[in-house]
């Protein structure tokens, strides 16, 4: 059973256009994040939303935009995509409460952005 | 967040313990140490954490310093499946529900040769 899960692996597409990448988690967390890796292996987050309310928007532009329909999902609508949006980018998820060890967060695959 | 620095890459031999070194000399007293990995082409993996005790558990003991100064990740018996890049993270405990961003530095990528 995946954990974190994201559609697509691969995403190949044009400048300008308007794409979606989808994040669903089966881990019954509250917490759900995006995370950028860029072509020199930089992770950086991008946003986090708790309960479906966003929490961290880490100076994202406003092409990108989250959306949550329930907390199990979190997807990332990027809109007029650029060449600096190429890079792999990361779903991840935690539980904010209870024990501690609840706290780690866990990563879905990743989604490979090449924009043409 | 506190800074950690970390050496760019190291080797080690299957079979043999893996000694990571973390520098987190500005860590404040409620600041947690944190190490993931990422194997290549994966998502990040949590590996453990620990505040002032030492950890250990099924992958990985933590060894912390008294001053806090800075951390040893251990892998006791390294396979080649541990070849990864492996992150160190000092960060405030998330409160409530809300989780907390990980803020990744460089991370140290571990070369396990047979």
């Amino acid at each position: 059973d995946t954990a974190v899960s994201q559609t697509p692996k691969y995403l190949v597409t044009q400048m300008g256009n308007d794409k979606s990448i989808k994040c669903e988690q089966n881990l019954g967390h509250d917490t759900m994040y995006w995370y950028k890796q860029d072509s020199k292996k930089f992770l950086k987050i991008m946003f986090s939303y708790n309960n479906k309310e966003l929490i961290i928007n880490e100076t994202v532009p406003n092409r990108f935009s989250p959306k949550s329909p329930d907390k199990a999902h979190l997807n990332l609508h990027i809109n007029s995509l650029e060449l600096g949006d190429s890079a792999v980018y990361f779903c991840a998820s935690s539980q904010g409460q209870g024990r501690s060890t609840q706290n780690e967060q866990f990563f879905g695959p990743g989604t490979r952005l090449t924009v043409l | 967040d506190a800074k950690t620095t970390q050496p760019t890459s190291m080797d080690c031999a299957e079979g043999r313990a893996a000694n990571l070194p973390c520098n987190h000399s500005t860590i404040s007293g409620n600041e947690y140490v944190y190490w993931y990995r990422q194997i290549h082409s994966q998502g990040p993996q949590y590996i453990i954490h620990g505040l002032k005790n030492n950890e250990t558990n099924e992958m990985a003991s933590l060894i912390i310093t008294e001053d806090r100064k800075s951390s040893t990740l251990i892998l006791p018996h390294a396979t080649l499946r541990d070849t990864a890049v492996y992150y160190c993270i000092v960060r405030v405990y998330p409160i409530y529900n809300q989780g907390g961003k990980l803020i990744f530095g460089q991370g140290t990528e571990l070369s396990v040769k047979p």
